[in-house]
């Protein structure tokens, strides 16, 4: 069964400094992966995603994301963190063959300023 | 805006009782995804359907049942609630129904289970 795991509920990084986000995941063959981003009192809202090809994915709001299959990694990153960064950060994974798609439990970004 | 719209923002009820909420999609957008959102739970996909068929199905209770109509929109029915149910139900959509495409999320339906 595929799931998906944030490994920290919260991250906390200073204005200006670069931040990460964790996310491994599991499933069977070759994954969708995908960041969202839920600001408060909003739905969620779509960063980026990795299918194939480059291992480097860049997507909304000038973060990106780093694709690494031997580790079953799916880190978000950004070189210099916003306050307005700050929100619930949502990893998700979709197997090829599945529809279904699994969100991990959030990570909570505070940026202090 | 996402261009997903969800009625009402706001349901209170009680115990036992039935609810429907109703999601719109984007225009042009043919599937469309139930997810619910708690505390201890986080965000957990419902169920999927594609163009008013049933795609595929998550975390559905048997209480739980949803459709999408000829014009798209999609209503979860909700019923014998029960005080776990309170939850934020959010809806999303897509273009298609495959894997690749990011989905559309409205702004949610904020169930209270009293």
């Amino acid at each position: 069964a595929q799931s998906v795991a944030q490994p920290e509920d919260q991250v906390n990084v200073a204005e200006g400094n670069p931040l990460t986000v964790k996310c491994t995941y599991s499933v069977s063959g070759n994954p969708y992966l995908f960041w969202y981003v839920q600001y408060p009192n909003r739905g969620l809202q779509f960063l980026l995603k990795y299918i194939t090809g480059d291992n480097l994915v860049k997507g909304s709001y000038g973060f990106e994301a780093e694709f690494n299959k031997s580790q079953t990694s799916f880190h978000l990153k950004k070189p210099s963190a916003l306050v307005s960064d700050s929100a619930l950060y949502f990893c998700a994974v979709r197997a090829r063959r599945d529809d279904k798609i699994i969100f991990g439990k959030g990570t909570r970004l505070h940026i202090l300023p | 805006d996402s261009g997903v719209t969800q009625t009402p923002k706001h349901l209170i009820t009680a115990t036992g009782q039935r609810v429907t909420l109703r999601c719109s999609p984007r225009s042009g957008d043919l599937s469309v995804y139930w997810y619910q959102q708690s505390l201890d739970q986080g965000l957990q996909f419902l169920i999927q359907y594609y163009n008013g068929e049933e795609r595929a199905k998550g975390n559905i209770l048997e209480r739980f049942s949803a459709q999408q109509f000829p014009d798209l929109h999609s209503e979860l029915n909700l019923s014998s609630l029960e005080l776990g149910d309170s939850a934020l139900y959010f809806c999303a959509s897509s273009v298609w129904e495959g894997a690749l495409n990011e989905q559309f999320f409205g702004p949610g339906t904020r169930l209270t289970v009293l």
